[in-house]
């Protein structure tokens, strides 16, 4: 069974700053993948960005950048030079057993 | 770039009536899913689907639920009676099974159904 929690109901940062959301998941799956979904107000769901649990390095994606620590099973997503089309949901996810489990999310909210 | 439609966007029925959520996958993907979020929740695995038979379903996934692919583009599910629980939205995803091994799921828009 896998679980996903997002601790942070609810983020605020100013524009043009940065912010991290945290996630942390469990999984007795040895092999898994660990996304980030956006959901704006339209409900669509968006990936952010994807890391494959056996890669070492954290990947990228022009301002979002992940932090994966395999060990502590922590995923944490940030964010840079934070803009207002950033404003969304943000669900932490990971694939294992052939389905995506999600945390429950994070408001993130952009201050002009 | 190809992306994963679903129709319709949004579908009222009464309670206890049948519905049929339709949705066109990736051409090149054989690996499809639904989920389903309640307003204000998190979203919520369903059912993955491949090579024309259920891989994978959730404990929400009873027999009033049930998916189909009835031609090469189509996949669909069918809630034979709804209940007001049911309201939701719900997502349609595809992903690519090959040689890379990709797990990226693509979602549609969503429909969003409401029972009353």
């Amino acid at each position: 069974a896998q679980t996903v929690t997002q601790s942070q109901p609810e983020m605020s940062v100013q524009e043009a700053e940065t912010v991290t959301l945290s996630c942390t998941y469990d999984t007795s799956e040895s092999d898994y993948y660990l996304f980030w979904y956006k959901q704006p107000p339209s409900r669509q769901m968006i990936l952010v960005i994807r890391q494959e649990a056996y890669k070492q390095q954290n990947a990228t994606e022009n301002r979002f950048s992940v932090n994966f620590q395999k060990a502590a099973k922590s995923f944490s997503l940030k964010i840079s030079d934070s803009q207002l089309g950033d404003a969304a949901m943000y669900f932490c996810a990971s694939f294992g057993n052939e389905k995506l489990t999600f945390g429950t999310g994070t408001r993130l909210t952009i201050i002009p | 770039e190809p992306e994963v439609t679903q129709t319709p966007s949004h579908q009222v029925t009464q309670m206890g009536q049948e519905v049929i959520l339709r949705c066109v996958p990736i051409s090149n993907h054989l690996y499809f899913y639904w989920y389903r979020q309640i307003l204000g929740q998190k979203v919520e695995f369903l059912v993955s689907f491949y090579n024309n038979e259920i891989s994978e379903k959730s404990e929400i996934f009873d027999d009033q639920f049930s998916v189909e692919r009835p031609d090469g583009s189509n996949f669909t599910l069918k809630i034979r009676s709804t209940k007001l629980e049911d309201s939701a939205m719900y997502f349609c995803a595809s992903s690519e099974v090959g040689f890379t091994l990709s797990y990226e799921q693509y979602f549609g828009p969503g429909t969003r159904l409401t029972v009353t």
